[in-house]
């Protein structure tokens, strides 16, 4: 299994440019979500979906949309890039929590953007 | 009063050193909580779970006290290896139904140790 992964790794903006962060897990997981961390700054979620079809917003929803078209696939779109969108995106996926049971959230490697 | 708080540290520790890390949290409703590890520029990956009981994995032994929504991570014998970035993480179940849970990050505590 390849677990979670993110693709790019780097991607460099100029400041009102769109783009697609790509994450995808072959762990059949229903959950996925995004998450940024910034330097001094614990990770913060921005949406998340509990499976496909399925998505709403976390903490920090604004300029940022995503679709669940599949299980595997859980795509996070720039719709126009910010210098305040520097930072380092999370992709995370886990099954559902059922009768109260955490199941352990799985992260990719990450996506370092920077926006000009 | 922030959600999840740690000392950001560093914590610069020698070798074979005994190291504890605090994080307090807001929400009393909160109902998991775990230690995560990140290493530099990678991605956070889980640790250990915290119970009630306390619960121990080798080196590392993990406390709750939800009374005082404090949690707490002992690591001794301290290695080289183990020189991270320690977050402390806080569920809340949102909808039983679908299984929905908010995860609140700390800021994590920074550890080196030192040959």
């Amino acid at each position: 299994n390849a677990g979670v992964t993110q693709t790019p790794k780097f991607q460099v903006l100029k400041t009102g440019q769109s783009m697609t962060l790509q994450c995808a897990q072959d762990m059949n997981h229903e959950y996925m979500s995004w998450y940024r961390q910034d330097p001094g700054m614990g990770l913060r979620l921005i949406h998340y979906s509990v499976g496909a079809g399925i998505t709403d917003q976390g903490e920090v929803p604004n300029g940022y949309n995503v679709s669940r078209s599949t299980t595997e696939d859980f795509p996070l779109r720039l719709l126009s890039a910010a210098p305040s969108q520097t930072s380092v995106y999370f992709c995370a996926s886990s099954y559902l929590q059922r009768g109260g049971q955490y199941n352990e959230q799985f992260f990719g490697p990450g996506t370092r953007l920077t926006v000009l | 009063r922030k959600e999840v708080e740690q000392d950001p540290g560093p914590f610069n520790v020698p070798e074979g050193a005994t190291v504890a890390f605090n994080c307090t949290y807001s929400n009393s409703a909160s109902q998991s909580f775990f230690w995560y590890r990140q290493d530099c520029r990678k991605e956070p990956k889980l640790l250990m779970s915290v119970y009630s009981s306390g619960n121990e994995d080798g080196r590392f032994t993990a406390q709750l006290n939800r009374a005082s929504q404090y949690i707490s991570l002992l690591i001794r014998d301290s290695k080289l290896s183990d020189s991270a970035t320690y977050l402390c993480v806080v569920t809340l179940l949102l909808y039983s139904g679908a299984g929905s849970y908010q995860l609140t990050f700390g800021k994590g505590t920074k550890l080196s140790v030192i040959p």
